[in-house]
Order: structure tokens, then sequence, then C-alpha cells
């Protein structure tokens, strides 16, 4: 098992350009979700899915989009980036809560983005 | 509003200490918390996961302890050793949801 990938691994980008930060997990969780590292300020729910189809707002969404149309694969768009969306994104993936310790969450690699 | 608080946010130890971790939550309503440690320029692995119905979880050196009633949770390191070296953070879920809200994390560092 290749486990979480995400690619790329690093990106800078100028302010007002969009992208996409890939994310695929081979371990057919339900659960995937995206979250910002920023120094101080630990890691932040952006958006996250619980299957295939439905996805859901986390705790700092705004600027980006995403879409879960496969259980494998749940890519986060940066719409029109921005100095302020500079930081480290990890994708992360689990079976749903309740089953107990195979609910344990698996991280991706990470993305270190740059907009300037 | 849940919030996780670890300190110390650094701390360096020598080689073959035992040493121990804090992580604390205001909101005691949690449905399990995990240990994840994180290497410079990487993603985190877990470490252990302690259901809120235990009170700890051991993996070889690594012990860790969950008092909900008080909000707090400690991971214990054995012998450090400086492979040891890294950041880590402890995380929390909340109840029906897949949800983790993190600590900042506390960054170790074991000198040889």
């Amino acid at each position: 098992n290749a486990g979480v990938t995400q690619t790329p691994k690093f990106q800078v980008l100028k302010t007002g350009q969009s992208m996409t930060l890939q994310c695929a997990q081979d371990m057919n969780h339900e659960y995937m979700s995206w979250y910002r590292q920023d120094p101080g300020m630990g890691l932040r729910l952006i958006h996250y899915s619980v299957g295939a189809g439905i996805t859901d707002q986390g705790e700092v969404p705004n600027g980006y989009n995403v879409s879960r149309s496969t259980t494998e694969d749940f890519p986060l768009r940066l719409l029109s980036a921005a100095p302020s969306q500079t930081s480290v994104y990890f994708c992360a993936s689990s079976y749903p809560w309740g089953t107990g310790g195979a609910d344990t969450q698996y991280f991706g690699p990470g993305t270190r983005l740059t907009v300037l | 509003k849940q919030e996780v608080t670890q300190i110390p946010a650094a701390l360096s130890v020598p080689e073959g200490e035992n040493l121990v971790l804090n992580c604390s939550f205001t909101d005691s309503a949690i449905y399990n918390l995990q240990w994840f440690r994180q290497d410079p320029g990487k993603g985190l692995t877990s470490l252990l996961l302690i259901q809120s119905s235990q009170r700890e979880q051991t993996s070889g050196r690594l012990n860790a302890s969950l008092d909900k009633s008080s909000g707090r949770s400690t991971l214990y390191i054995a012998a450090s050793q400086p492979g040891d070296s890294a950041t880590y953070l402890c995380a929390v879920r909340r109840g029906a949801t897949n949800k983790l809200i993190f600590g900042t994390g506390t960054l170790l560092a074991v000198q040889p």
C-alpha cells in the first residue's frame, strides 16, 4: 500500500493564480480531509468528506473548494491564491468514526505552498 | 469551543532520560485522543490512540495516559534516544465525527 499520497510536494504561485492540490489513498478509507499547518497555530481543518459525493466545510474553508467523485481521490482547489494561503497542506484519511482503533487517521507527506 | 494546548513548546533533554509531554483540552466530551509524531519537512505519523473509555495505551517505549475529567493527556517516553527528536502533536476527536482538533505541538530534541 502506498498509503496517502500528495502532489506536488512544493509549489510557488503568484497572487490570483489557481491550482489543484492532489490527494489519493489506496486504503479504501471513506473519510478524507484537508488540513493546513501554520507556525504557532497547529493544524486546522479546511474541508472534509465522509464518502464519495459528500463534502463539508471545516474550520477554515474560505478560498478553497473540494469535490469527491471517487473513494480514492480528494483534490483541494485554490480558486484565486492569496499570500495568506502560504502554508503546508496535509491530506488525511481514515475509516469512519465508531470503528474503534481502526479510525486512526493517516496523513500524507504534505504540499508546501508559497503564494507571492 | 474545544481548545488543545501543549506545554512546553520545546524541550531539550540528554539521551537516556525519561520524559513527559503534556496535552490539555478544554472540553472533556471527546471521542478519543491521538498522539502524532512529525519529523522536519514530513507528514504526521500516528503513535498512539486512546479511546475516551481508556486510561492509557502503550507501544514500546511510549505510554500515553488520558484523564478526561481533568482534560489532560500525557505522553511518556522512556530512555529517550536521539532518534526520538521530532515534534509531537496531540489531537482530540469530538464525538460522532472524524474531525480532529490539534495542539500546537512540542518540539523535542534529544542530545547524544
